[in-house]
């Protein structure tokens, strides 16, 4: 299967800790997307990156919640000090940009429960 | 900035009938429109896009969507469903350059009966 992976798929933690999810896009994508997806809601755009440059954050995106993707292959999004209100699936995105508009291909998300 | 709205939360409907799904977008720039599709558990798949030329776009399983800018709508529809259609439906709305980074409407969820 060569589409975008996302582990784990499932995530339970109590307030207060630290969580870290990965990302694996597509092998050629240049550019990673991360998303967050609350109950009754679409996602809602986090931040996204082109190789291994942070190129936007969305307000979103607070200060307990950081991004890397080091080598420009896969992804991490760390959220420290989980509150209940971070309880959401966080979904992953990569794309191949070549200038013009190029779909984006989503992975399965990790559901994240904060309790 | 844009925005999407998506009329209907739900939408029942009996299988092989018709269907639409309602999405009205505002944008100060030039957009492209997309619908997506998600099953329970598993990430978001294009159904289909307009970017440019005819307002008709055709999809996946058998969708078509029309966009039309003068009532900034870009309506989803099937001529006869599947109970494998059942599943969440979102429209979203990306500027026409730069990030392309979708803005998505709240969903709506198609339930199809036998």
């Amino acid at each position: 299967d060569t589409g975008v992976s996302q582990d784990p798929r499932h995530k339970i933690t109590k307030r207060g800790q630290n969580v870290t999810f990965r990302c694996d896009p597509i092998s050629e994508h240049n550019r990673l997307y991360w998303y967050r997806q609350t109950l009754g809601q679409g996602p809602e755009f986090l931040t996204y990156f082109q190789n291994e440059a942070q190129l936007e954050k969305s307000r979103l995106l607070s200060d307990r919640f950081s991004a890397e993707r080091p080598k420009g292959s896969f992804s991490t999004l760390e959220i420290q000090r989980t509150e209940q209100g971070d309880s959401a699936m966080y979904l992953c995105a990569s794309s191949l940009n070549t200038g013009s508009y190029n779909e984006q291909f989503f992975g399965p998300g990790t559901r994240l429960t904060v309790l | 900035a844009q925005s999407v709205t998506q009329l209907d939360s739900q939408v029942p409907v009996f299988e092989e009938a018709p269907v639409e799904l309602r999405c009205n977008y505002s944008s100060s720039v030039s957009v492209y429109l997309f619908w997506y599709v998600q099953y329970p558990n598993q990430g978001l798949q294009l159904l289909l896009k307009y970017l440019s030329g005819s307002t008709l776009v055709k999809g996946i399983n058998g969708f078509e969507a029309e966009f039309n800018k003068s009532q900034t709508s870009f309506h989803l529809r099937k001529p006869s469903v599947h109970i494998s259609d059942t599943a969440e439906y979102f429209c979203a709305v990306s500027p026409s350059g730069g990030s392309y980074i979708p803005t998505f409407g709240r969903g709506t969820s198609l339930i199809v009966h036998p």
